[in-house]
């Protein structure tokens, strides 16, 4: 199974700063088809996971561009700018590259 | 407007079944992948599985592979579940999500306790 590894955030997150969270996988997420197959998501409290980003960087449909992707191979970046308060909650990346399918462990963010 | 509602939670005794269903709505159920997430209290999210559209292609966490079976009735725009041999390590909310996992259901709590 490829293991995804997540970064910590040094909370919290001033309001209005940029927040970036790292993901790691033990092996390349590159499709033969030239795809980066990792989702991003957002878990505020209570709810249900909201995709953010998907093929690395592609945002979802309705997520603010405030939230950028970015990466390749084993490493990938999610930034957050002008954080706000809406924001806080856990992150996790999952790869989609092969089954099965797995999630980093999370990242927390809180905001001051 | 795509509704994903989760039912048939609550709590079961250890070695139990159960089976969660998932009501779709809102858009071409057959037309998609459908998959099934979970997360334990205080925990991140476990991936068990998916299936596609005709259930011909049928995908699990290895882990789960013997004591989980999804299958769909695309007739009646509905996922399922199916949870054999349930242990207290099998205690989570269990979240149905669209193969892209673009939309989410609210999630249904299940309790493995005697």
């Amino acid at each position: 199974d490829i293991v995804m590894t997540q970064g910590a955030l040094p909370n919290p997150v001033p309001s209005g700063e940029s927040a970036s969270i790292t993901c790691r996988s033990s092996k390349s997420l590159v499709y033969k088809d030239g795809k980066t197959y990792l989702n991003w998501f957002l878990q505020r409290p209570g709810q249900s996971p909201q995709l953010l980003t998907y093929w690395t960087s592609t945002r979802a449909s309705g997520v603010s561009e405030r939230f950028s992707g970015s990466g390749s191979g084993t490493y990938f970046t999610l930034k957050i700018s002008r954080v706000r308060a809406e924001d806080a909650g856990v992150y996790y990346c999952q790869q989609v590259r092969e089954y099965p399918r797995t999630f980093g462990g999370g990242t927390k963010l809180e905001l001051k | 407007e795509v509704k994903l509602v989760e039912s048939g939670g609550g709590l079961v005794q250890p070695g139990r079944s159960l089976k969660l269903s998932c009501a779709a709505s809102g858009f071409s159920f057959n037309d998609y992948w459908m998959g099934w997430v979970r997360q334990a209290p205080g925990k991140g999210l476990e991936w068990i599985g998916e299936i596609n559209q005709d259930s011909s292609t049928i995908n699990y966490t290895p882990s789960l592979k013997d004591k989980f079976t999804i299958s769909r009735d695309n007739a009646q725009n509905t996922l399922y579940l199916q949870m054999s041999k349930l242990g207290s390590e099998d205690t989570a909310i269990y979240y149905c999500a669209l193969g892209g996992f673009d939309y989410w259901g609210q999630g249904v709590m299940v309790t493995v306790s005697s």
